[in-house]
């Protein structure tokens, strides 16, 4: 069953500490992205990466940081300095990553609160 | 850069009414256009998207979408409502290599029996 799969569901940080959500996929797409969903302003790009070993900031890249070691794999790590953590991740993956037409399929999401 | 608009961050239609959710694109260069629908606490799933080629887009679940490239605008309608449709919906443009996309805010429909 092919998919973009993300854990946790449900996470909850202290202040001050680094946390890193994971999202795996098995389409064997090339290309990954990570975006930020808070209420009433869509999605916002926090980074993505066209290839293994290669990543670019997107849009809201502060306080965040990324790794593409492997093709399936593109983990996100919210760190301390991230001031206002608490949202809904999303992360997507398209055949490649350079090409307009692609259709982005997106993972069920990780809801991170900070406490 | 290409931006998106979508007109009314709540839409409540009635089962069996027309839906209209509205959406408007600016873009330097010939946009490509997706639809996608989010239930909540999942992500997004696509609807339809247009590329090139014929300007009315059918998706799935009954939905539909116009290319109207003078009015700059990706309308998505459907005939009839059902109660499953209850959704935030959701318009996006891409341009460029990068396939960055830019997504609109979000309309939320309501569908009420």
């Amino acid at each position: 069953d092919g998919g973009i799969t993300q854990s946790p569901k449900y996470l909850f940080r202290k202040e001050g500490q680094n946390v890193t959500l994971s999202c795996e996929q098995n389409l064997n797409h090339d290309a990954m992205y990570w975006y930020r969903q808070d209420p009433g302003q869509g999605l916002r790009l926090i980074y993505y990466s066209q290839i293994v070993n290669d990543f670019q900031k997107g849009d809201i890249a502060e306080g965040y940081s990324v790794s593409r070691e492997k093709k399936e794999s593109f983990p996100l790590t919210v760190t301390s300095a991230q001031k206002n953590p608490t949202a809904f991740y999303l992360c997507a993956s398209s055949i490649r990553g350079g090409g307009s037409t692609d259709t982005q399929y997106f993972g069920p999401g990780t809801r991170l609160t900070v406490l | 850069a290409q931006s998106v608009t979508q007109l009314g961050s709540h839409v409540s239609v009635s089962e069996g009414a027309l839906v209209l959710l509205r959406c408007n694109y600016s873009s330097s260069v010939p946009p490509y256009l997706f639809w996608y629908v989010q239930y909540p606490n999942q992500g997004l799933q696509l609807l339809l998207k247009y590329t090139t080629g014929a300007t009315l887009v059918k998706g799935i679940n009954g939905f539909e979408a116009e290319f109207k490239k003078s009015e700059t605008s990706f309308h998505l309608t459907k005939p009839s409502a059902h109660m499953s449709d209850a959704a935030e919906y959701f318009c996006a443009v891409s341009e460029g290599e990068n396939n960055d996309m830019r997504f609109g805010a979000g309309t939320r429909l309501t569908v009420k029996p």
